[in-house]
C-alpha cells in the first residue's frame, strides 16, 4: 500500500491549464493525511509549491492550486508559463511502516 | 532564513559506509524534525529517515537495518550513516527540515531542503 501514483508526464501550451493527479490508498491520503506538492527544476532541489492539500507558500504564484478528495489529490497549474517546466512530486504520510512517501514524479513539458 | 548544506565524500566503495553531514545555518535546530531524502539519478524521491532534537529517530523500512541518523546541536549538524552500500545506493542525498506546524509531524511538508550532494557507489 506504500507509494503514491502519478502520471509520468503531462504537457500543455503556454497559457493553458494542466492537472497532475496523485493517487494513494486508505493507508495514506485516504486516511486523511495531508498532501504536499514539490516542484523540482533541473539540477535543483525540490521546493514546496502546495502544502497541506491546498495552501501556497509565500512567493508561489496563485496559478498553482491543489485539492484532495478521498484517496487522491491534484495539482492544477493555470496560465502555464515556460518557467513552470519541471518535475512535480506529491508527498504524504503512510500509516504503515513506510512513513513519508512520495509519488514517482510527473514531468511537465510546456510546449 | 534557515539554510542547509550537505557535505561528504562523493565516491564510496561497495560494502563500505556512506557518511554525510548537513550543516544548518540561520536558525535553531531545536523543535524540528530533520530528514534525509535521496534521489537516484533520473528517478524519484525516497525518504530515508528523520531525527528529532530529542534524539528520537525513525527510518524507512527499506534501509532501516543499515542506516543511522543523528544530530549535534552544538555544531548545528545532522549526520547520516549508511552501511554496506551497493550501487543501488548511488543517489543525490538531500537533508530537509520537516516544517513545524504544531500538528503531528506526519502532516507537515519538507519545507527547507539542502542543495543535495551526489554519492556514487563504485569500486
Amino acid at each position: 500500500q506504500s507509494g503514491l501514483t502519478q502520471p509520468p508526464s503531462v504537457s500543455g501550451a503556454p497559457g493553458q491549464r494542466v492537472t497532475i493527479s496523485c493517487t494513494g490508498s486508505r493507508f495514506n491520503i485516504g486516511e486523511g493525511y495531508d498532501v504536499h506538492w514539490y516542484q523540482q527544476l533541473p539540477g535543483a532541489a525540490p521546493k514546496v509549491v502546495i502544502y497541506a492539500n491546498n495552501n501556497r507558500p509565500s512567493g508561489v504564484p496563485d496559478r498553482f492550486s491543489g485539492s484532495r478528495s478521498g484517496s487522491s489529490a491534484s495539482l492544477v497549474i493555470t496560465g502555464l508559463q515556460a518557467e513552470d517546466e519541471a518535475d512535480y512530486y506529491c508527498q504524504s504520510y503512510d500509516s504503515g511502516p513506510s512513513g513519508w512517501i512520495f509519488g514517482g514524479g510527473t514531468k511537465l513539458t510546456v510546449l | 532564513q534557515v539554510q542547509l548544506q550537505e557535505s561528504g565524500p562523493g565516491l564510496v566503495k561497495p560494502s563500505e559506509t556512506l557518511s554525510l553531514s548537513c550543516t544548518v545555518s540561520g536558525g535553531s535546530m531545536s523543535g524540528f524534525y530533520w530528514s534525509w531524502i535521496r534521489q537516484s539519478p533520473g528517478k524519484g524521491l525516497e525518504w530515508i529517515g528523520y531525527v528529532f532534537h530529542s534524539g528520537s529517530t525513525k527510518y524507512s523500512p527499506s534501509v532501516e537495518s543499515r542506516v543511522s541518523i543523528s544530530m549535534d546541536t552544538s555544531r548545528n549538524r545532522i549526520s547520516l550513516r549508511l552501511t554496506s552500500v551497493t550501487a543501488a545506493d548511488t543517489a543525490f542525498y538531500y537533508c530537509a527540515r520537516i516544517a513545524g506546524s504544531g500538528r503531528s509531524v506526519a502532516y507537515d511538508p519538507f519545507d527547507i531542503w539542502g542543495q543535495g550532494t551526489l554519492v556514487t557507489v563504485s569500486s
